[in-house]
């Protein structure tokens, strides 16, 4: 089953912040981020594993809460190259190496 | 860098044609994946492939089928395409370490549209 991303999509400001959220109904061994931007192929941001860890570089960062199956990714005073669609990707404990992608949070960042 | 590229970015087929994607990886990867990707549905997995001649079957794998003869190449065959098929098609490949999954490297997408 997918996970759950919310919101679906959002409008930012520059430098404002945002959150995009991934909800899963299993269990979960890992957490995957990636975004796309328009046209072109998905790119990796971050694993988060089970232990709750986060992670982040520069000013994009993610949490994951694995008790309750959820992940956060948060975008801090966004820049116009963080425009795209963030997916989340699951991996339960029974499907080593495969990931559940979510539907796709769409963000867009205005000048 | 880890290069993965796909036969063709667009394809145009007929209803009932046999259709072949091909996906290509020159990292030494031994994990290789084929998604479809819709508006509004995101990424699923239609097949996967963690050895040559090996295979897994993803989320939606009606209607294909896959083929890995060599390390490098993983191919997705539509056996009689429809209309339904019409979608855009991503290939990935990442590592395998035996426990976890790892970052997945994507191809730049086939967009197939079935007539």
């Amino acid at each position: 089953q997918q996970p759950v991303q919310s919101p679906q999509a959002v409008i930012l400001r520059e430098g404002e912040d945002a959150v995009i959220n991934c909800s899963s109904s299993k269990a979960l061994y890992s957490v995957h981020w990636y975004r796309q931007k328009h046209g072109e192929a998905p790119v990796f941001l971050m694993i988060l594993l089970k232990g709750g860890e986060q992670k982040g570089h520069e000013k994009i960062s993610a949490s994951f809460n694995e008790k309750k199956q959820q992940s956060s990714l948060y975008l801090t005073a966004s820049q116009l190259s963080y425009s795209g669609t963030y997916f989340c990707g699951t991996e339960g404990f029974e499907s080593s190496e495969k990931l559940t992608f979510g539907t796709g949070t769409r963000l867009t960042i205005i000048p | 860098d880890v290069k993965v590229t796909q036969s063709s970015r667009y394809l145009v087929k007929r209803t009932g044609e046999k259709v072949f994607l091909e996906c290509v990886q020159d990292m030494d990867h031994e994990n290789m994946f084929w998604y479809r990707q819709d508006p509004g549905l995101g990424l699923r997995l239609i097949y996967f492939s963690y050895d040559v001649k090996m295979k897994e079957k993803g989320d939606i794998p009606e209607g294909y089928s896959v083929s890995r003869e060599k390390k490098e190449r993983f191919s997705l065959i539509l056996e009689s395409a429809s209309t339904n098929q019409t979608s855009m098609y991503l290939c990935a490949s990442s590592l395998y370490f035996g426990q976890g999954a790892y970052e997945q490297y994507f191809g730049p997408g086939t967009r197939l549209t079935v007539t």
